[in-house]
């Protein structure tokens, strides 16, 4: 258990479908950020937040939309995604800056596009 | 642009052989270097960690030095067992800032047979 919780676990999902993943931190971190985690890939950075405020969107397209209304909280809004899309999403947080510090990760949500 | 890359697996071993997964890295100035282990199922979690050059990070029985020189952070085990079966990632972040991304390999598999 690494204090990072992300729900759902498995989402099954078509590809006009609308659905949110969420992600919960209880270790008081400013910092979060959402990965994505293909098989064969090596995990891709999608979006940072620290302190609320986005600093950084990986190129990643539209059809994904992230939402941090305060620090302990990070969605990701999913919306007309495609089958090339299925992968692990994967959460984390990292405490403020001064410190050598890393990323602590949630479980991920196994996401499956049909 | 900084990038890490790690030996390709699987690596299979026998019960209480020593493992090497090798890991250099790219990066301007002086990273902070992670070694992260997920186990089947689950999110990344932090195996070890190295700040400085020379730095050992130990835990578990698994040790990787920062070695600037050859700008590498190989990680070792003496003497593996099952339950060490899993995805090593290594890792680097390239500054101290709150919401920097780790930039990531691609993972290593490790199977340990009894």
């Amino acid at each position: 258990e690494t204090g990072v919780t992300q729900t759902p676990r498995h989402l099954v999902m078509g590809m006009t479908n609308k659905k949110s993943l969420k992600c919960e931190q209880h270790l008081g971190h400013n910092a979060m950020y959402w990965y994505k985690q293909s098989a064969k890939k090596p995990l891709e950075l999608m979006f940072v937040y620290n302190f609320k405020e986005q600093t950084e969107n990986n190129s990643v397209p539209s059809r994904f939309s992230p939402e941090c209304p305060n620090s302990s909280h990070l969605f990701l809004h999913l919306h007309t995604l495609q089958p090339e899309d299925s992968a692990l999403y994967l959460c984390a947080s990292s405490p403020g800056s001064g410190s050598y510090n890393e990323q602590f990760f949630g479980p991920g949500t196994r996401l499956t596009v049909l | 642009g900084d990038s890490v890359t790690q030996m390709e697996g699987p690596v299979t071993l026998s019960e209480e052989a020593f493992l090497t997964i090798n890991c250099t890295y790219t990066a301007t100035g002086y990273p902070s270097l992670f070694w992260y282990v997920q186990y089947p199922g689950e999110g990344l979690q932090l195996l070890l960690k190295a700040t400085k050059a020379d730095d050992k990070g130990s835990n578990k029985g698994f040790e990787a030095t920062y070695r600037k020189e050859t700008t590498s952070f190989h990680l070792e085990k003496g003497s593996v067992q099952v339950s060490d079966s899993a995805v090593y990632f290594c890792a680097i972040k390239r500054d101290n800032q709150a919401g920097t991304a780790l930039i990531f390999g691609k993972g290593t598999t490790l199977s340990v047979s009894s």
